[in-house]
């Protein structure tokens, strides 16, 4: 079955990086892209951009485009998400979910808890 | 960007109700919308896609319609496990907006 396990809770200080993973498994990795939405305490969901794991074409936010970066590693079936230039305001959980060109996110990680805190 | 507005945010019902939510879009977005139910501490799940194609697994009492700008998701007989909040999504063009969710609660 599809499975998308993410890395673990982070905490970091204003101005930081945080990478995020998310590790695929129970499809063909290449075949998808993967998509990156975040949710604020107590918020509704926001839409980060998406990574194809065929060639690596991204498509950010606009909100996000510079501090953002997205790849996938098809050796290891992973995707990361790195975000740069942490605010308070970046506090969420961050969700990888497998979608691609006209398919909804049909499978979900179970989320990363990013904490930026001085 | 094109925006989703979904009604009402918040909506009190007993099990047994039939109860339907709505979501429009600021354009035109034929039917690529989907329709994603969260609980607390958990990720979204895949309710219904292509506005009204159920995915697999998920009850037949979820229901989707409409096209275009306007949306509906109906629950036809709402079960325990269904106060949650639910989300509509477009994914015709980036970014691939969300509506602002809808609570359901119990009366």
């Amino acid at each position: 079955q599809v499975q998308l396990v993410q890395s673990g809770a982070e905490v970091k200080k204003p101005g930081a990086s945080v990478k995020v993973s998310c590790k695929t498994s129970g499809y063909i990795f290449s075949t998808y892209g993967l998509a990156w939405v975040r949710q604020a305490p107590g918020q509704g969901l926001e839409w980060l951009g998406l990574v194809s794991a065929y060639n690596g074409d991204t498509n950010y936010a606009q909100k996000f485009q510079d501090r953002v970066t997205m790849t996938t590693d098809t050796s290891t079936t992973t995707a990361h998400m790195e975000l740069r230039s942490l605010r308070s305001d970046d506090t969420a959980v961050y969700y990888c979910a497998r979608t691609w060109v006209d398919w909804p996110f049909d499978n979900w990680g179970q989320g990363t808890m990013v904490t930026v805190s001085s | 960007d094109i925006q989703m507005t979904q009604s009402p945010s918040t909506l009190y019902a007993s099990v047994g109700d039939r109860v339907t939510i709505t979501c429009r879009a600021s354009q035109s977005i034929n039917n690529w919308l989907a329709w994603y139910q969260q609980k607390p501490g958990k990720a979204p799940k895949l309710l219904i896609y292509k506005a009204s194609i159920l995915q697999s697994g998920v009850p037949s009492r979820f229901s989707g319609s409409g096209s275009e700008t306007e949306f509906t998701l109906t629950i036809s007989s709402l079960q325990p496990g269904d106060f949650s909040t639910y989300y509509c999504q477009q994914y015709i063009s980036y970014p691939h907006t969300f509506g602002q969710g809808t609570k359901l609660e119990s009366k």
